[in-house]
C-alpha cells in the first residue's frame, strides 16, 4: 500500500533553535499533505494543510511564523518549528491521501522534545 | 461541521473476549469514516474505512465496523481480543470531495487483560 515516510522519528533540541521535520510520499504524488500535532494522551489536532506550490492553510490558533510549512514538490512537505520552546514539545504527524484510495495514510510521527 | 464522539477513554477486556469500541459521528453530508490504531510513540495505522457501499466493513487484524446511518454510529468490534490489540484507537470522520479535513475522536485506550 501507499507509504508516507516521516523523518526524523524523534529529535531533541535546545530552546531557541529550529527543527525541520520531513514528510514524504514514497510511491505516490501528494498535492496536499496535512500536519497534525498530538499532545500526550490526547487526540490529533490538525495544524495546517500543506499545498504543493502554494502557501499552507493554517488552522485557527496555529502560529504561522512559528510553524513554517513548505511543500516544494509533489512528494515532500516540511514542517519547521522555529525558535522552539519547551511548550512546542509534542508528537507531530503528517498525512497524505493516495489517489483513488478514499483515505488518509499517516507517517510514523516525530517526537519533538525541546530542552 | 463534523464531529466524532468516542464513548469511553479506556476500555478493558479479557484476552479472548469481545472487543467493542464505540464511535458516533455528526456530519451534515454523507461521511467517510475511519478507524485508526496507534501504538506508543508511533504513527497511526488504518484499520478500516467506510466510504460508500457495504455498511459492514472488514479491516486488518480481525477488526470490523458497521456503518449505521440511523444511529450515526460506526462501532469497532473484534470477536476475540488478543494481547497485541492493546493500543489506542481513534475514530475519524471526513467527507468526499477532494482533500477534506479529517476530524478525530479523542481516542479509546484498549487494555487487554491476560
Amino acid at each position: 500500500g501507499a507509504v508516507v515516510s516521516q523523518h526524523p522519528s524523534w529529535v531533541i533540541c535546545k530552546s531557541g533553535t529550529s527543527v525541520k521535520i520531513e514528510c514524504r510520499s514514497l510511491d505516490f504524488q501528494a498535492t496536499t499533505m496535512f500536519w497534525y500535532r498530538q499532545f500526550p494522551k490526547q487526540s490529533l489536532m490538525l495544524m495546517a494543510t500543506s499545498n504543493e506550490g502554494s502557501k499552507a492553510t493554517y488552522e485557527q490558533g496555529v502560529e504561522k511564523d512559528k510553524f513554517l510549512i513548505n511543500h516544494a514538490s509533489l512528494t515532500l512537505s516540511t514542517l519547521t518549528v522555529t525558535s522552539a520552546h519547551p511548550e512546542d514539545s509534542s508528537f507531530y504527524i503528517c498525512s497524505a491521501t493516495p489517489p483513488g484510495e478514499g483515505g488518509y495514510t499517516f507517517g510514523s510521527g516525530t517526537r519533538l522534545t525541546v530542552v | 461541521a463534523q464531529s466524532v464522539t468516542q464513548l469511553g477513554s479506556h476500555v478493558s477486556v479479557s484476552e479472548g473476549a469481545l472487543v467493542l469500541l464505540r464511535c458516533n459521528y455528526s456530519s451534515s453530508v454523507p461521511p467517510y469514516l475511519f478507524w485508526y490504531v496507534q501504538y506508543p510513540n508511533q504513527g497511526l495505522q488504518l484499520l478500516l474505512k467506510y466510504t460508500t457501499g457495504a455498511t459492514l466493513v472488514k479491516g486488518i487484524n480481525g477488526f470490523e465496523a458497521e456503518f449505521k446511518k440511523s444511529e450515526t454510529s460506526f462501532h469497532l468490534t473484534k470477536p476475540s481480543a488478543h494481547m497485541s490489540d492493546a493500543a489506542e484507537y481513534f475514530c475519524a470522520v471526513t467527507y468526499s470531495g477532494g482533500y477534506q479535513k479529517v476530524t478525530f475522536g479523542t481516542g479509546t485506550k484498549l487494555q487487554v487483560i491476560p
